[in-house]
């Protein structure tokens, strides 16, 4: 079973920040948070990850909470190119990754 | 950009045939995976491997195969297709033994099963 929790689904019209949030309150102080996204019959994309920072690349932002028991990531203006499923993962050193049913976001016009 | 291929892209093929889907890459890396994916549903892993000779079961049970006789190189193989192994298989590897794995995945093989 996946070790994190998401939000079925979301919607965020086109230009707007999307925010997407993830529970993972049973996460040990060595693993990461990961997050993927999967465009209609694509295989999934790497996007950003990080430990205890918050973290920002050319995609998106990656917000961890100080207790490190939930992160957000955040797509700073959305465009309907992300419209996608969002996969949020925990995981260490050796772990094989477990995908969970992530959210699913769609941009609106 | 990722490294990793798998074809066909798409294959459509008689109950009881043998089938062998392709995945390699070129980015070195020791891990490989294999992912199972049923439309709208969540990925399942079903292979994977440590390098070269090295081959595991995942999570969920399959009646495929696979070997890994070369590093870069991963086939799935399925000796005799049923309709119920209809599904999209996805390739992916990491580069195992950094604290933290990237997964990189191929485009898939969408697989129909007549």
């Amino acid at each position: 079973d996946a070790k994190t929790t998401q939000p079925t689904s979301m919607d965020c019209a086109e230009g707007r920040a999307a925010n997407l949030p993830c529970n993972h309150s049973t996460i040990s102080g060595n693993e990461y948070v990961y997050w993927y996204r999967q465009i209609h019959s694509q295989g999934p994309q790497y996007i950003i990850h990080g430990l205890k920072n918050n973290e920002t690349n050319e995609m998106a932002s990656l917000i961890i909470t100080e207790d490190r028991k939930s992160s957000t990531l955040i797509l700073p203006h959305a465009t309907l190119r992300d419209t996608a499923v969002y996969y949020c993962i925990s995981g260490n050193y050796g772990q094989n990754f477990v995908f969970g049913p992530g959210t699913r976001l769609s941009v609106l016009p | 950009e990722a490294d990793i291929y798998q074809t066909p892209r798409y294959l459509v093929i008689g109950t009881g045939k043998k089938i062998t889907l392709e995945c390699s890459q070129t980015m070195g890396h020791d891990k490989m995976y294999w992912y199972q994916q049923d439309p709208g549903m969540e990925l399942h892993l079903i292979h994977y491997s440590y390098g070269v000779n090295s081959t595991e079961k995942g999570d969920l049970s399959s009646e495929s195969t696979v070997s890994r006789i070369r590093t870069e190189h991963f086939p799935l193989t399925l000796e005799s297709a049923r309709p119920s192994h209809t599904s999209q298989y996805l390739c992916a590897s990491s580069e195992f033994g950094v604290m933290s794995e990237k997964l990189f995945f191929g485009s898939g093989t969408q697989l129909s099963v007549l």
